[in-house]
């Protein structure tokens, strides 16, 4: 099973700043990464998938990048609707299909 | 737009079992797989079962094979999981997803809103 470290695990950011949270892989998904944001008491919601491909009606602030084991989703400019927790997920190997532990993204 | 929603969650008795509905609307529901990922109060999230669009393949996360049961009624737009020999750690929001893909578990583009299971005595 493909395990997904995702780090920090609590990242403290002032509105306006560029957030970066990291995912790791333990052995190589290629490109096959997608990124979830979720707000409390809501469900997950698509980003990104293909690793840097934004899903439908996700702002260009969002960005992602990396292949093989070593993954970045980075928020341009934070909004107030930004703080969430963020989380990734492997698709290359299925199943299981793996989810990193999350990262909450907190005002500072 | 795609709506899925989830319903039949509630308090069960370790050992119980318990049937979870889907009910999906605005989309061709027989094109895509579809998946159940739960969420224990204050955890991430953990995939627990998938299948296809047709039903005809199916998968399982090791921690439930043998006991959940994972099925689709194409006819009624409704995907199903039934849970036997429910544990505590079975609790969880659990959340109904679609897939971007017909045939395999691939990622989520649309999530319900979830169903809480809570096994306690």
């Amino acid at each position: 099973e493909i395990v997904m470290t995702q780090s920090p695990a609590t990242l403290s950011v002032s509105p306006g700043e560029r957030a970066t949270l990291s995912c790791r892989a333990s052995q190589s998904v290629s490109s096959n990464l997608a990124w979830y944001q979720q707000k409390p008491g809501q469900a997950p919601r698509l980003l990104i998938y293909d690793a840097s491909t934004r899903a439908t009606g996700i702002p260009a602030r969002f960005s992602g990048s990396g292949s093989g084991t070593e993954f970045t989703l980075t928020i341009s400019s934070l909004q107030s609707e930004d703080f969430a927790v963020y989380y990734c997920q492997q698709y290359n190997n299925w199943p299981p299909g793996t989810f990193g532990q999350g990262t909450k993204v907190e005002i500072k | 737009e795609v709506q899925v929603v989830e319903s039949g969650g509630g308090l069960v008795q370790p050992g119980g079992s318990l049937r979870l509905s889907c009910a999906a609307s605005r989309f061709t529901f027989s094109s895509y797989a579809m998946s159940w990922v739960r969420q224990a109060p204050g955890k991430g999230l953990e995939w627990v079962s998938g299948i296809s669009g047709s039903g005809g393949s199916i998968y399982y996360a090791d921690s439930v094979k043998g006991r959940f049961t994972i099925s689709r009624d194409n006819s009624k737009n409704t995907l199903y999981l039934q849970m036997n020999s429910l544990r505590a750690e079975d609790t969880a929001v659990y959340y109904c997803a679609k897939d971007i893909s017909g045939s395999y578990v691939v990622y989520f583009d649309y999530w319900g809103q979830g169903t809480l299971v809570t096994v306690s005595s």
